[in-house]
């Protein structure tokens, strides 16, 4: 059983850019979060979905952030019009229910020049 | 809003030392789970604990509950050189978990 994939590993865009982040969970995993870290800080929840809807995104910011997690497919943190402060890792944890352990893929690090 | 805070930041111990770091939370936690975050890993699940008062230990790790569900604590017996990293408590607000600021262990052989 393969383990939380994310892609890519290493992002790098330029201010204004788009940024598009995939997350494919564990198999059997409905349940999605995304999390920010800063270098040498904790993990700051941003989004919480489960399959085709989106349950909790208050840690999200309302502009150039959007999450998805269609019925087929990965799920997809999207920045728009990325800025300098977008530069971050950004990890995805799949669950198989929403009181159980968090399973975290090895994170995307965006770097935005 | 809930706040999640461990103490202390950072833990600098030799090679056979204990280590314990704590977590605390502003609010009643439903359950709590602890995570290591190795130097330039993901972080990566060690226990879940629900019942107030729980203990539970596996090998050297010791984990702990308190009784009003508003702490936790782990608990590492003679550290190894494997035992580095960051340990991150989680409890459970709502619809999600809000992770502690994380307490970063070395351990010098």
């Amino acid at each position: 059983n393969a383990g939380v994939m994310q892609n890519p590993r290493h992002l790098v865009r330029r201010r204004g850019q788009e940024a598009r982040l995939r997350c494919s969970p564990m198999k059997g995993h409905s349940h999605v979060y995304w999390y920010r870290q800063l270098p040498e800080e904790g993990l700051k929840f941003m989004v919480y979905l489960q399959k085709e809807n989106i349950i909790d995104e208050s840690g999200m910011p309302k502009e150039r952030f959007s999450a998805e997690f269609p019925k087929e497919g990965p799920s997809i943190l999207r920045i728009q019009q990325v800025v300098r402060g977008d530069s971050a890792a950004y990890f995805c944890a799949s669950s198989p229910d929403r009181v159980g352990e968090q399973y975290f893929g090895p994170g995307t690090r965006l770097t935005v020049t | 809003g809930q706040q999640v805070m461990q103490i202390p930041q950072y833990q600098h111990v030799q090679e056979g030392e204990d280590f314990t770091t704590y977590c605390n939370s502003s609010t009643t936690l439903s359950n709590i789970q602890w995570y290591k975050q190795r130097p330039g890993g993901h972080p990566v699940f060690l226990i879940q604990l629900v019942k107030s008062g729980e203990v539970k230990k596996q090998k050297r790790l010791t984990f702990q509950f308190g009784e009003a569900k508003k702490n936790s604590s782990l608990h590492i017996t003679a550290t190894q050189t494997t035992d580095v990293g960051t340990y991150f408590c989680a409890g459970r607000k709502g619809q999600n978990f809000v992770f502690g600021p994380g307490t970063r262990l070395s351990v010098l052989p």
